[in-house]
């Protein structure tokens, strides 16, 4: 019920590509999901994050598709660049209370160029 | 705005030594968390701490323990190292308040090997 399972494991695009990455979780009481870029040697920072009342949310090259019924929520990275290589990290939290994270598996995203 | 600043950023213990891993939250926030993430996973829930108490805990066992002072900073402790602690401990602050967003920021963590 805690868990939060993401795929691919790794994605190799090319530049100018799109790049998703698909998640599901299955507590009904999650209300925030954020997803987290993060670069080697380097923490977690926040690339995007959306609440279940809207259904995406977009900003610059990034977008998060939220599918409530399903329990899926996905990230696509538009044109993307050899920059936005990196891991990426789903994860979702119940605002209230404790603010405690459930990271998916990771997806090791790589962008030739 | 200070981000938040982890130390030290390596380390290597033997099994059944004690570490002591330290945090500075970012400025402006109250709440602590820590999370273990093994190599090629996912962070882990450890625990949170706000007004200096523990405010959540994942499932980690007792000698996994944590501290924060009153300007908001934190250690987190592990007694008896087992290998399998082996794994970069991130810090992560946030602002507890109605209404806010619960956003996460993170430190660059601090790299345990435990031989």
């Amino acid at each position: 019920q805690q868990q939060v399972k993401q795929s691919p494991q790794s994605l190799i695009v090319q530049k100018g590509g799109i790049s998703i990455i698909n998640c599901a979780y299955e507590n009904t009481a999650f209300d925030y999901f954020p997803w987290y870029q993060q670069f080697p040697g380097k923490g977690p920072a926040l690339l995007i994050a959306i609440r279940p009342d809207v259904s995406e949310k977009k900003e610059g090259r990034f977008t998060i598709s939220f599918n409530k019924s399903a329990k899926q929520f996905s990230l696509h990275i538009m044109d993307s660049q050899p920059g936005d290589s990196a891991t990426y990290f789903c994860a979702a939290s119940m605002l209230a209370g404790t603010y405690k994270y459930i990271f998916g598996t990771g997806t090791r995203l790589k962008v030739l160029a | 705005e200070t981000g938040v600043t982890q130390s030290p950023t390596h380390l290597i213990k033997t099994r059944g030594q004690q570490v002591t891993l330290r945090c500075s939250s970012q400025s402006g926030h109250n709440t602590v968390s820590w999370y273990q993430q093994a190599l090629g996973q996912g962070p882990q829930f450890i625990f949170q701490y706000y007004r200096e108490e523990e405010n959540g805990r994942g499932n980690f066992p007792p000698r996994f323990s944590g501290l924060q002072f009153p300007n908001y900073s934190s250690e987190l402790n592990v007694n008896a190292l087992e290998l399998d602690d082996s794994a970069l401990y991130l810090c992560a602050s946030s602002l507890f308040s109605s209404g806010n967003t619960g956003e996460l920021f993170f430190g660059e963590g601090s790299r345990l090997t435990v031989l």
